[in-house]
């Protein structure tokens, strides 16, 4: 079972760079998400998708972009990379019931943008 | 603005210890509160709280929810070293706290 797959685990940018983090997962589910986890600061809300062609902006957006073509894909595009977005990424999934989402992370992207 | 506090940030104490973690929301539209363990790599999911009252149990885990003062807490008895982790809690539309650090000593 591979769950929620994410390439590359590690990725060194200069400022000022663009590049795609992926994002996969196996396991049907409409909702997707994308977090940064930096010290002290829990996991924040990058983008997220409700399903196929619907995305929306979470708590930190600027600087990134998505999209979702398929269910199983969920990429983040970093613009222009700048040091202050030198984190950890994690990718998340998962089914959506009313109760709420119980989510399935990824294994990270650990970014340094020098 | 959704908020969710977690406390105490870091946490240490001795294999047997119980502990009690907090978590305190304010969320526009709850429908329900989620625990994570994470350790070295992706959070894992260990809990989701719906009703208040309601005591969900996992072995030496267990946490309780009240929506009327807006608090959960975890409670983790006769700790081990391998319970150390940051724990997360998240409310609403995937808003988390900022964890709190457990370190567990022999």
């Amino acid at each position: 079972n591979a769950g929620v797959t994410q390439t590359p685990k590690f990725q060194v940018l200069k400022t000022g760079q663009s590049m795609t983090l992926q994002c996969a997962q196996d396991m049907n589910h409409e909702y997707m998400s994308w977090y940064r986890q930096d010290p002290g600061m829990g996991l924040r809300l990058i983008h997220y998708s409700v399903g196929a062609g619907i995305t929306d902006q979470g708590e930190v957006p600027n600087g990134y972009n998505v999209s979702r073509s398929t269910t199983e894909d969920f990429p983040l595009r970093l613009l222009s990379a700048a040091p202050s977005q030198t984190s950890v990424y994690f990718c998340a999934s998962s089914a959506r019931d009313r109760l709420g989402y119980t989510q399935y992370f990824g294994p990270g992207t650990r970014l340094t943008v020098l | 603005e959704d908020k969710v506090v977690q406390s105490p940030l870091s946490l240490v104490v001795h294999e047997g210890d119980t502990v009690t973690l907090n978590c305190s929301y304010e969320v526009t539209n709850f429908r329900s509160l989620l625990w994570y363990k994470q350790e070295k790599k992706a959070p894992t999911f260990l809990f989701m709280l719906t009703s208040s009252g309601i005591e969900k149990k996992s072995g030496r885990l267990s946490s309780i929810l009240d929506k009327k003062e807006l608090f959960s807490i975890l409670n983790i008895t006769a700790t081990q070293t391998g319970d150390s982790a940051i724990y997360l809690c998240a409310v609403g539309d995937m808003r988390f706290g900022a964890g709190t650090r457990l370190t567990v000593k022999p």
